[in-house]
C-alpha cells in the first residue's frame, strides 16, 4: 500500500530565506506527483506536477524534482515571502486517476 | 478561482438530517473526485468518476451517496451522517486517468454534524 510521508511537518522561516520541503512514498511505480498548496480553510491550489518520466518542473520561485527510483520529491522555494506560508502537500499518482496525500508542511514565513 | 466551484461552502447537520453537496466544473475534464480531509488526517479519496461512470469507491459507507449526472455536475447525497464525518469535503477534476492527470480543486465544503 502507497504510504507519503511529508517532513517536517512545521517549518518557521525568516522572509528572504530559500527553503526545501521534502515528501517521500513507499512505492515508485507512480505515473506522477503533484504539489499543492492550501491556505487555511480553503481548498488546495495545484502548485507543480511531475511526470513518472520527468526530473523536475519550475514556475516562478518553485523548483520540484523527483527521483522515482529513491522514491522521493523535494519543492524548493526561493526567496521566501510571506505570502508563501501556507500548507504544502505532496501527492503522487499510482493509477493515473486518484491521488495519494502526504499530511503536509505547514509553512510560516515571517516579515 | 480554479473552476471547479462546491456548494454549500459550510454545511451545519443533525445526524437525523439528508442533505447534498454539489461541485461543478467548467474545465471540459473528464473525471471528478470527492475527497475527505479530516482534523490531523491526509486527504482521503472517496469516490472517482470517469465518464459520468464511477470508477473507484474507496471502502466509503454507504450513508455517503455520490451522484454524476454528467461530467459537469457531482453530487454527495448525505444521510443519517455521523459526528465524526465532520470534515471538509473536497471536491476535484481532471482530463481523466493518464500520467498527465493534473488535477484541479474546488474551495471545500465545511461540513459539522451536531
Amino acid at each position: 500500500k502507497q504510504e507519503v510521508t511529508q517532513i517536517p511537518a512545521a517549518l518557521s522561516v525568516p522572509e528572504g530565506e530559500n527553503l526545501v520541503l521534502n515528501c517521500s512514498f513507499t512505492d515508485s511505480a507512480i505515473y506522477n506527483l503533484q504539489w499543492f498548496r492550501q491556505d487555511p480553510g480553503k481548498g488546495l491550489t495545484s502548485l507543480l506536477l511531475i511526470q513518472s518520466s520527468q526530473r523536475e518542473q519550475t514556475s516562478g520561485r518553485l523548483n520540484a524534482s523527483l527521483d522515482k527510483s529513491s522514491g522521493r520529491s523535494t519543492l524548493y522555494i526561493a526567496a521566501s515571502q510571506p505570502g508563501d506560508s501556507a500548507t504544502y502537500l505532496c501527492a503522487v499518482d499510482q493509477a493515473g486517476t486518484a491521488l495519494i496525500f502526504g499530511k503536509g508542511t505547514t509553512l510560516s514565513v515571517s516579515s | 478561482e480554479t473552476g471547479v466551484t462546491q456548494t454549500p461552502r459550510h454545511l451545519v447537520m443533525g445526524m437525523t438530517n439528508k442533505k447534498s453537496l454539489k461541485c461543478e466544473q467548467h474545465l471540459g475534464h473528464n473525471a471528478m473526485y470527492w475527497y475527505k480531509q479530516s482534523a490531523k488526517k491526509p486527504l482521503e479519496l472517496m469516490f472517482v468518476y470517469s465518464l459520468e461512470e464511477r470508477v473507484e469507491n474507496n471502502s466509503v459507507p454507504s450513508r455517503f451517496s455520490p451522484e454524476c449526472p454528467n461530467s459537469s455536475h457531482l453530487f454527495l447525497h448525505l444521510h443519517t451522517l455521523q459526528p465524526e464525518d465532520s470534515a471538509l469535503y473536497l471536491c476535484a477534476s481532471s482530463q481523466g486517468p493518464g500520467s498527465y492527470n493534473e488535477q484541479f480543486f474546488g474551495p471545500g465544503t465545511r461540513l459539522t454534524v451536531l
